[in-house]
């Protein structure tokens, strides 16, 4: 059984690029959630992502998009960034219905925007 | 608009004697709550968690006590080994939502003293 894997590790941006970071979900899971960890903060929700469509967002603008592909992994695209996006990144698989304590996180992806 | 509270920062403890960390929360609505431990450059794992009908709930040398009136929480460690040293997270389960989307405060980091 695979845990959820992210990539890349990390990467550096300049303001006003685009970024595309990627999770794959523990098999079995049918569920991604995207979180966002400013420094010194705890991991703030993004989106979710079922079945291929957003399922609820959080408090964060349309220039953070989304996707879901038929295999559950999913893409978490950030259009016009800004210096204040730099965080770290995380996704969680879980499967729709199971558990409240079974959603697994990734180790994340680390973006700096310079 | 923080829900989820981790007033302290950091704990130190000595190695073999309790660990405590508090936790406090503003919406009356949460209906669970769930630990996390981060360790860097990995994601935060699931601990144990805690409905709100209950007040404790006990896995091996981990005690969450849970004080609706209060809307408080608290971790117990005991003993405290090397090994918890850690990032811990509280995070609460919104019940609008349905079981995915975490509400997390901001962590405290935990030292272990040997």
């Amino acid at each position: 059984e695979t845990g959820v894997t992210q990539s890349p590790t990390h990467l550096i941006k300049t303001r006003g690029q685009q970024v595309t970071l990627r999770c794959s979900s523990q098999s079995g899971h049918n569920t991604v959630s995207w979180y966002q960890q400013a420094l010194g903060q705890g991991p703030q929700f993004i989106f979710q992502y079922y079945r291929e469509e957003e399922n609820g967002r959080g408090n964060f603008p349309p220039r953070f998009s989304g996707l879901q592909f038929p295999n559950y992994s999913s893409e978490l695209n950030v259009n016009a960034l800004e210096l204040d996006d730099s965080a770290l990144y995380l996704c969680a698989s879980s499967l729709k219905g199971g558990a409240y304590n079974d959603q697994f996180f990734g180790p994340g992806t680390r973006l700096t925007v310079l | 608009d923080q829900q989820v509270k981790q007033n302290s920062p950091s704990l130190s403890v000595q190695e073999g004697r309790i660990s405590i960390l508090n936790c406090d929360y503003t919406n009356s609505m949460f209906d669970y709550f769930l630990w996390y431990k981060k360790y860097p450059a990995e994601g935060p794992t699931f601990l144990i968690s805690i409905s709100s009908i209950k007040d404790k709930n006990e896995d091996g040398r981990f005690t969450v006590f849970l004080n609706k009136s209060a809307k408080h929480l608290s971790l117990h460690i005991v003993p405290s080994q090397p090994g918890d040293s850690a990032v811990y997270f509280c995070a609460a389960l919104d019940p609008n939502f349905g079981n995915e989307k975490l509400t997390f405060g901001t962590g405290t980091r935990l030292t272990i003293i040997p």
